[in-house]
C-alpha cells in the first residue's frame, strides 16, 4: 500500500496563477482533509470531506476549493495564488468519518511557495 | 470548540534523559487525544492517541502519554532520550460527532545533545 499520496512535492507559482494539489489514498478511507503548516502555527483545517460527494469548510478555507468524486481522491484547488498561501500543505485520511478517534494517515505534502 | 495548548516551543534534553513535552487540551466533551512526531521534510507520523480506554497510553518508540481529566493534561514522556529523538511533536484533539476534524497544538521541537 502507498497509503497517501501527494503531488508534487514542490511547487513555485506566480501571484495570481492557479493549481490543484493532488492527494490520493488507496486505503479506502472514507474521511479526508487537507491542512496547511506555518511556523508556529501548528497544522491548520483548510477543507474536509466525510466521503464521495461530501466537503465542509475547515477553519481556514478562503481561497481554497475542494471536490471529492472519488473516495481516493481529494484535490485542494488554489483559485488565484497569493502569497499568504505560501505554506506546506498536507492532505490526510482516516477510517471513520464519525469522530470515533482513528487515526490520521498523512502524505509527505506539497511545500509551495507563492512570488 | 476544542483547543490544544503545547508549553514550550523548543525543548532540549541530553541523550539519556527524560524527554517531557506538555500538552493540555480544552473540550466541552471527553476527547480523543493524539501525539503525532514530524521529521524533517516529512509528513506527520502517528505516536500513540487516547480514546477513553486506558488512561496510560504507550506508544512507538518508548514514549507514553498520561490522560489527567482533572488537569486537562496530555503529556508525552520517554524515558530516556536518543539523538533520533529529535523532531517536531504535536499533540492533537477531535471530539466525537465532529467528522474527525483535528485540532492542533503549535507543536513542540525536541533537541537531543550528546
Amino acid at each position: 500500500n502507498a497509503g497517501v499520496t501527494q503531488t508534487p512535492k514542490f511547487q513555485v507559482l506566480k501571484t495570481g496563477q492557479s493549481m490543484t494539489l493532488q492527494c490520493a489514498q488507496d486505503m479506502n478511507h472514507e474521511y479526508m482533509s487537507w491542512y496547511r503548516q506555518d511556523p508556529g502555527m501548528g497544522l491548520r483545517l483548510i477543507h474536509y470531506s466525510v466521503g464521495a460527494g461530501i466537503t465542509d469548510q475547515g477553519e481556514v478555507p478562503n481561497g481554497y476549493n475542494v471536490s471529492r468524486s472519488t473516495t481516493e481522491d481529494f484535490p485542494l484547488r488554489l483559485l488565484s495564488a497569493a502569497p499568504s498561501q505560501t505554506s506546506v500543505y498536507f492532505c490526510a485520511s482516516s477510517y471513520s468519518p464519525g469522530g470515533a478517534g482513528q487515526p490520521q494517515h498523512f502524505g509527505d505534502g506539497t511545500r509551495l511557495s507563492i512570488l | 470548540a476544542q483547543s490544544v495548548t503545547q508549553l514550550g516551543s523548543h525543548v532540549s534534553v541530553s541523550e539519556g534523559a527524560l524527554v517531557l513535552l506538555r500538552c493540555n487540551y480544552s473540550s466541552s466533551v471527553p476527547p480523543y487525544l493524539f501525539w503525532y512526531v514530524q521529521y524533517p521534510n516529512q509528513g506527520l507520523q502517528l505516536l500513540l492517541k487516547y480514546t477513553s480506554a486506558a488512561t496510560l497510553v504507550k506508544g512507538i518508540n518508548g514514549f507514553e502519554a498520561e490522560f489527567k481529566k482533572s488537569e486537562t493534561s496530555f503529556h508525552l514522556t520517554k524515558p530516556s532520550a536518543h539523538m533520533s529523538d529529535a523532531a517536531e511533536y504535536f499533540c492533537a484533539v477531535s471530539v466525537p460527532g465532529t467528522a474527525s476534524k483535528l485540532t492542533f497544538g503549535t507543536g513542540t521541537r525536541l533537541q537531543v545533545t550528546l
